[in-house]
């Protein structure tokens, strides 16, 4: 069983529309939740980090984490054509002693907003 | 914000020969940096990590002695593919972490193509 499992999709969706991406993990050590958008052929760029359980809001963005059905969701509100990318979630574990954390990636949803 | 840069974008090279791939943090000074490697529509999958002045930490199933990480400085690390073959063909993406930024989100560069012929 995969750490951290994500649908590949791919997710289409029509412009306007609520967006909604999902992983699930099987490492209850997970503590920090990431999404990162991934244009194609280009590396990846930070969209939402969120520390334990709980919701967080940056514009049309929202992180949920819910640490009891090791569950995290992103969603997209009034999508838009330039949302079309691969989404994927990541996750952390604290630091013990002097290790480096490492970041454990899902596969990526592709995601493509129609005009 | 934190900028990572990564050089070449794209690189094409033949098949035994060597390939640098070069990641700089560009405004902040990186303690640790991480060189991943990703196959088309698959995950981002850790290669190793890298601490400024020590030698690197490699994924299991990982040849260090195919890829050489050197983190010299506390601003460039370097990964060179030693005798590339066409299955080393792939997407590498580096990421770095600074001193004060233990358990912050990692910030990456733009990534290197490489294909090998």
């Amino acid at each position: 069983q995969k750490e951290v499992e994500q649908d590949p999709g791919p997710l289409s969706v029509p412009e306007g529309a609520i967006v909604s991406l999902n992983c699930t993990y099987s490492n209850s050590a997970f503590q920090y939740f990431m999404w990162y958008r991934q244009y194609s052929r280009k590396g990846p760029e930070l969209l939402m980090y969120t520390y334990s359980s709980g919701n967080k809001e940056d514009g049309r963005f929202t992180a949920q984490v819910d640490k009891s059905s090791k569950y995290i969701s992103l969603f997209i509100r009034d999508s838009q054509p330039s949302d079309s990318a691969t989404y994927l979630c990541a996750m952390s574990t604290p630091n013990y002693g002097g290790a480096t954390n490492k970041l454990i990636f899902g596969t990526g949803t592709l995601l493509a907003v129609q005009p | 914000g934190a900028v990572v840069s990564q050089h070449p974008s794209w690189v094409i090279c033949k098949s035994g020969t060597s390939v640098k791939i070069e990641c700089r943090s560009l405004d902040f000074q990186a303690t640790t940096m991480f060189w991943y490697r990703q196959f088309p529509k698959q995950s981002l999958m850790l290669m190793a990590t890298s601490n400024e002045g020590s030698k690197a930490t490699y994924e299991q199933g990982v040849e260090k002695d195919k890829f050489l990480i050197n983190h010299a400085s506390l601003t460039l690390s370097t990964l060179t593919v030693t005798s590339a073959h066409p299955e080393d063909s792939s997407f590498y993406i580096c990421s770095a972490r600074g001193a004060s930024s233990n358990n912050s989100p990692l910030h990456f560069g733009n990534g290197t193509r490489l294909t090998v012929t």
